[in-house]
């Protein structure tokens, strides 16, 4: 069974409109992270959170706000939409602190923005 | 910041020839490196991860190793087969900072000589 799970798996959204991308696992696990990944530039981190109601800036933030309603739940919201965010977007979790943790990724939510 | 430079975009092999991918990394904490490999449709996934310079990681064929002097980690294979097409990425991961931040490099995208 899939550990963490994206939803939706795709999805077209408009120039302004506001998007929501979900993310659940079920690894028990307190870090959960949310990636954007775009041909040439690998996968970049947006958010991510190590408690629930509590996120923290990756190095790519702005145009995107997080929210961890709980420990299995982790959303990325576009509040305006923008052609650059098209993208495809992956969520992950790991457990630990303080070191090195091996991060499992969702199969991802390929965005388009029109 | 912590940055990976992953300079091979595309490397294109025959059948049971040996595969080397190289990376340099640059960190002011202590390092662990891994390796992810993403198939196409699915979410990147751990392939090694090495904790110690020097120290060989091995799993599915592949070995990994990192250079502390030379702050560079390099993956190979000897023989690869079609099932090893994918895209791979070094990724540089914090010890000690509390984040469990991972930084990726823009990935090698390997295939077969058709």
């Amino acid at each position: 069974e899939a550990a963490v799970t994206q939803s939706p798996r795709s999805k077209v959204a408009v120039t302004g409109g506001k998007v929501t991308l979900s993310c659940h696992q079920t690894n028990n696990h307190d870090y959960m992270y949310w990636y954007r990944q775009d041909t040439g530039h690998g996968l970049r981190l947006i958010h991510y959170s190590y408690v629930a109601d509590s996120t923290e800036k990756g190095d790519i933030p702005d145009g995107y706000k997080a929210s961890r309603p709980s420990q299995e739940n982790f959303s990325l919201i576009l509040e305006l939409a923008s052609l650059s965010q098209t993208a495809v977007y992956f969520c992950a979790s790991s457990e630990g602190w303080g070191g090195a943790y091996e991060q499992y990724f969702g199969p991802g939510t390929r965005l388009t923005v029109l | 910041g912590d940055s990976v430079t992953q300079m091979q975009g595309q490397v294109t092999l025959s059948e049971d020839d040996f595969l080397f991918i190289n990376c340099t990394y640059s960190t002011t904490w202590y390092p662990t490196l891994f390796w992810y490999v993403q198939y196409p449709g699915e979410g990147p996934q751990l392939l090694l991860k090495v904790t110690t310079a020097n120290n060989k990681g091995i799993s599915r064929g592949f070995e990994a190793t990192y250079d502390k002097g030379t702050t560079s980690f390099h993956l190979q294979k000897a023989s690869v087969q079609e099932s090893d097409s994918a895209v791979y990425y070094c990724v540089l991961g914090e010890r000690g900072t509390g984040s469990n931040r991972l930084t990726f490099g823009k990935g090698t995208k390997f295939s077969l000589i058709p």
